[in-house]
């Protein structure tokens, strides 16, 4: 079975600062890959996602991926983060089985 | 709909009593899927429907737990006997295909007292 692991909990950024969210996931075959937003008091969003072709995709707000094949992974990038950005962060795999893994998700706090 | 709607937003019940959360997916939407979601914890992946399949029940953590799809649209999940740990934020989510991309409700916080 596929895993999805997010490397940080908890990020503690001030506005302007560079992000970068780790994940990483296990599954030697084709994958869809997603990251999900969950802004206080709202419900998760789709943020990005990688299907195919172009390994580096842009996103809403200014957030972009990079799918590494032979890192398995898919690391979640911001060059300079608002205050807004604060929410919690979902990295997904989903396979040819049907649904997707979540990683346990990231906690991205930027102070003002 | 404009987009996944859940009822209740909020649950109270009693341990040992039965609970139904519902799901309305976004119309022509042909996968329905269910996680839940505990304090600090990721996504728990519970069930998927896609289509007339057969649903992909891998997830339930028990005999309690039973949901259904009517009609290719309306999804309710069912807890029976109600326990503590069944506490946790139940979302419930669409998609186009089953690729990915899903769309979520703003789930049901349920709370076993």
């Amino acid at each position: 079975a596929q895993s999805v692991s997010q490397h940080n909990h908890h990020v503690i950024l001030s506005e302007a600062a560079s992000l970068e969210l780790g994940c990483n996931y296990s599954y030697g075959g084709t994958v869809n890959l997603f990251w999900y937003v969950q802004y206080p008091g709202q419900h998760l969003q789709l943020l990005l996602k990688y299907f195919s072709g172009d390994p580096l995709v842009k996103g809403i707000k200014g957030f972009e991926a990079e799918f590494i094949k032979s890192k398995f992974s898919f690391n979640l990038r911001k060059p300079s983060v608002q205050w807004s950005d604060t929410a919690e962060y979902f990295c997904a795999v989903n396979t040819n089985a049907g649904k997707s893994t979540f990683g346990d998700g990231t906690t991205l706090t930027v102070k003002p | 709909g404009a987009g996944v709607s859940q009822s209740p937003s909020n649950k109270v019940t009693e341990k040992g009593k039965d609970v139904e959360l519902r799901c309305d997916p976004i119309s022509g939407h042909t996968a329905l899927y269910w996680y839940r979601q505990s304090l600090g914890q990721g996504l728990e992946f519970l069930i998927y429907f896609q289509g007339n399949s057969a649903p992909d029940k891998s997830g339930l953590p028990s005999d309690r737990f039973s949901a259904e799809r009517t009609g290719g649209s309306v999804s309710t999940l069912t807890i029976q006997r109600t326990q503590q740990e069944d506490s946790a934020v139940y979302l419930c989510a669409s998609s186009l295909t089953s690729e990915g991309g899903y769309t979520f409700g703003s789930g049901t916080r349920l709370t076993v007292v």
